[in-house]
């Protein structure tokens, strides 16, 4: 079974600061997602990353990928209340099969 | 992005009972479904794949026969609950891609209470 932590699993930060979420595994993953979810609601994709050191960008939105492809982070700039939400990691294995992180719940204050 | 719609997103049901929850890819053949149980501030835990037409594939200590999963058409895979107990009441969520290796869409998901 391949895991994946995430962690801080709870984040409480007020508005405009910065924060980073890291997702890590020992398993190596073919690709990573990112997903935000709200209350009562699915899950909705912010990201994949494939490569190796790979990093994106999504407006005040960095992920990066680590070289091995078994970790990767997430960090948001100038954080804004309507950031706050469950962030998810899941990691990708060949046969197409996705394992979530514990998530990681975030609550950005006025 | 592509739209799955889950069916119903909330549902009450009696101890005992039988309960069906339907996803639906509207806009797209999904040859794989995926569903996933989530307890309040936690994350997705897969609880089987089923691929059109075939039987689904259950994960370690999920009854097959409790969560009965049928995938018959492309665009449809429904998951009842059998027999369901206040412990069955969770969120429960579906995803459908419609091959390996594209992104999986995520339906809204379906609130299931069992009194």
């Amino acid at each position: 079974t391949q895991l994946l932590e995430q962690s801080p699993q709870f984040l409480s930060i007020q508005e405009g600061e910065n924060l980073t979420v890291y997702c890590n595994s020992s398993s190596v993953f073919s690709s990573l997602q990112w997903y935000r979810q709200e209350p009562g609601e699915g899950p909705v994709l912010l990201v994949t990353v494939v490569t190796g050191g790979e990093v994106k960008k999504l407006k005040r939105l960095t992920f990066q990928f680590g070289d091995a492809r078994k970790d990767s982070s997430l960090h948001i700039t100038a954080a804004q209340p309507g950031d706050t939400g469950l962030y998810l990691c899941a990691g990708e294995t060949n046969a197409g099969k996705s394992t979530f992180g514990d998530g990681t719940t975030l609550t950005v204050k006025p | 992005g592509a739209v799955v719609s889950q069916h119903p997103s909330r549902v009450i049901c009696k101890s005992g009972t039988s309960v069906k929850i339907e996803c639906r890819s509207l806009d797209f053949q999904a040859t794989t479904m995926f569903w996933y149980r989530q307890f309040p501030k936690q994350s997705l835990m897969l609880m089987a794949t089923s691929n059109e037409g075939s039987k689904a594939t259950y994960e370690q200590g999920v009854e097959k026969d409790k969560f009965l999963i049928n995938h018959a058409s492309l665009t449809l895979s429904t998951l009842t609950v059998t027999s369901a107990h206040p412990e069955d009441s969770s969120f429960y969520i579906c995803s459908a891609r419609a091959h390996v290796n594209t992104e999986a869409f995520f339906g809204q998901g379906t609130r299931l209470t069992v009194v």
